[in-house]
């Protein structure tokens, strides 16, 4: 069946460090959305992309999705402690003429201060 | 942020119970959805309702029920669980079933004993 494979698992940077988080998929994906997760809390919605090729930002955050529409990434520039959770990717396959939104396994970023 | 609420947060039960989980939504969103979180493993999707009807099953064994009796409210009833279904219980809504972004509650922690 559809997955959505992520990378790495897990990940623990100084403070000021750069990180990212791969998304791959075996099918086309309709669009992606990324969540993150603080310790303890619930999944919350950061963004979507829809178009090949995309990219967006929110402030020290910076969203691409792939010419292909299988992969996706979410890079943050000089990390700061609050940036601590696990972050997600989703991504959105048209199955039976209907609409399915498959979560990878995500990315647990730890941040030393 | 109190537009998806959840009880109880947190639930011990015996093999042998029966209880039930409670979602409602503040948002006037059409759907729904019940997630199972694990550790280690992706978001597991379990039922989708739109407008109080059942529109996505996923395989999830008869031991758990949902019930939707109105667009803002949301149950998960529970009985004869094993302790493997011991996880984190996700209630969500979106605007429309296959629409952008969904919204989580806090979630149930379930522990089967």
């Amino acid at each position: 069946g559809q997955q959505v494979m992520q990378i790495p698992q897990y990940q623990h940077v100084q403070e000021g460090e750069d990180f990212t988080t791969y998304c791959n998929s075996s099918t086309t994906l309709s669009n992606i959305q990324w969540y993150k997760q603080r310790p303890g809390g619930h999944p919350v919605f950061l963004i979507q992309l829809v178009k090949s090729g995309e990219v967006k930002k929110q402030k020290r955050l910076t969203f691409q999705f792939g010419e292909a529409k299988k992969n996706s990434s979410l890079h943050i520039t000089a990390t700061q402690t609050t940036d601590v959770g696990t972050y997600f990717c989703a991504g959105r396959v048209i199955v039976d003429s209907s609409y399915k939104l498959i979560f990878g396994s995500g990315t647990r970023l730890l941040v030393r201060p | 942020e109190t537009g998806v609420t959840q009880t109880p947060r947190h639930l011990v039960m015996g093999m042998t119970n029966k209880k039930s989980l409670k979602c409602e939504q503040h948002l006037g969103h059409n759907a729904m959805y019940w997630y199972k979180q694990s550790a280690k493993k992706p978001l597991e999707l379990m039922f989708v309702y739109s407008l109080e009807e059942r529109v996505e099953n996923n395989s999830v064994p008869s031991r758990f029920s949902p019930e939707c009796p109105n667009s803002s409210h949301l149950f998960l009833h529970l009985h004869t669980l094993q302790p493997e279904d011991s996880a984190l219980y996700l209630c969500a809504s979106s605007t429309h079933w296959d629409s952008y972004e969904q919204y989580f509650g806090p979630g149930t922690r379930l522990t089967v004993t």
